[in-house]
């Protein structure tokens, strides 16, 4: 079945630790998009890149960094300048505008 | 600029009845309409769009949304609520090149 993988379910950062959250797409989608989600807050949008080795920012792209090499792939780090990391992220893909967008089942970071 | 409001938090209703989840918009022109819904731990499951054509549109899981250009309103519905419907339920509306999301109303149906 097509769908997008986010890995991994759960993740713990250190104090002044970057981490990397995957995201991987079997759909053949051309864009990609990370959001973040707060309790209360719906979802906000960190980057999105609509074609390879393309990207922009979003609403809150502060403190996070992503790349796109590969059009399958589309890995965000939450760097040590982000200093409010706890969230659900979740990762998105669709094709044409008007299209959905569909969803992987998320990353919960936390802080230890 | 593109906006959504879903001005109800929560949302309870009785197993059986009719359910409403209320989202208005703002946009410049066209209006590209999304909902979405979420169980824990999960990402959103498209449920339906309405991109042009009739007011009603009709979506997965029974779920359908009316659209009203002359109120701004794409409310979501339900003739008849199961428990299992007990959710997050995300109003999206897409821009340029992504959408913007309401805050989200949490529709719980009591048995």
């Amino acid at each position: 079945d097509g769908g997008i993988t986010q890995s991994p379910k759960y993740l713990f950062r250190k104090e002044g630790q970057n981490v990397t959250l995957s995201c991987e797409q079997n759909l053949n989608h051309d864009a990609m998009y990370w959001y973040r989600q707060d309790p209360g807050q719906g979802l906000r949008l960190i980057y999105y890149s609509q074609i390879v080795n393309d990207f922009q920012k979003g609403d809150i792209a502060e403190g996070y960094s992503v790349s796109r090499e590969k059009k399958e792939s589309f890995p965000l780090t939450v760097t040590s300048a982000q200093k409010n990391p706890t969230a659900f992220y979740l990762c998105a893909s669709t094709n044409p505008r008007a299209e959905p967008q569909h969803f992987g089942d998320g990353t919960r970071l936390s802080i230890l | 600029a593109q906006s959504v409001a879903q001005p109800e938090d929560q949302v309870n209703v009785a197993e059986g009845n009719p359910l409403t989840v209320k989202c208005t918009y703002s946009v410049s022109g066209n209006p590209y309409l999304f909902w979405y819904v979420q169980y824990p731990n999960r990402g959103l499951q498209f449920l339906l769009k309405y991109i042009t054509g009739d007011n009603l549109v009709k979506g997965s899981y029974g779920f359908e949304a009316e659209f009203n250009k002359s109120q701004t309103s794409f409310h979501l519905k339900k003739p008849s609520a199961l428990v299992s419907d007990s959710a997050l339920y995300f109003c999206a509306v897409g821009g340029a090149n992504n959408l913007f999301f309401g805050t989200g109303t949490r529709l719980t149906v009591i048995p």
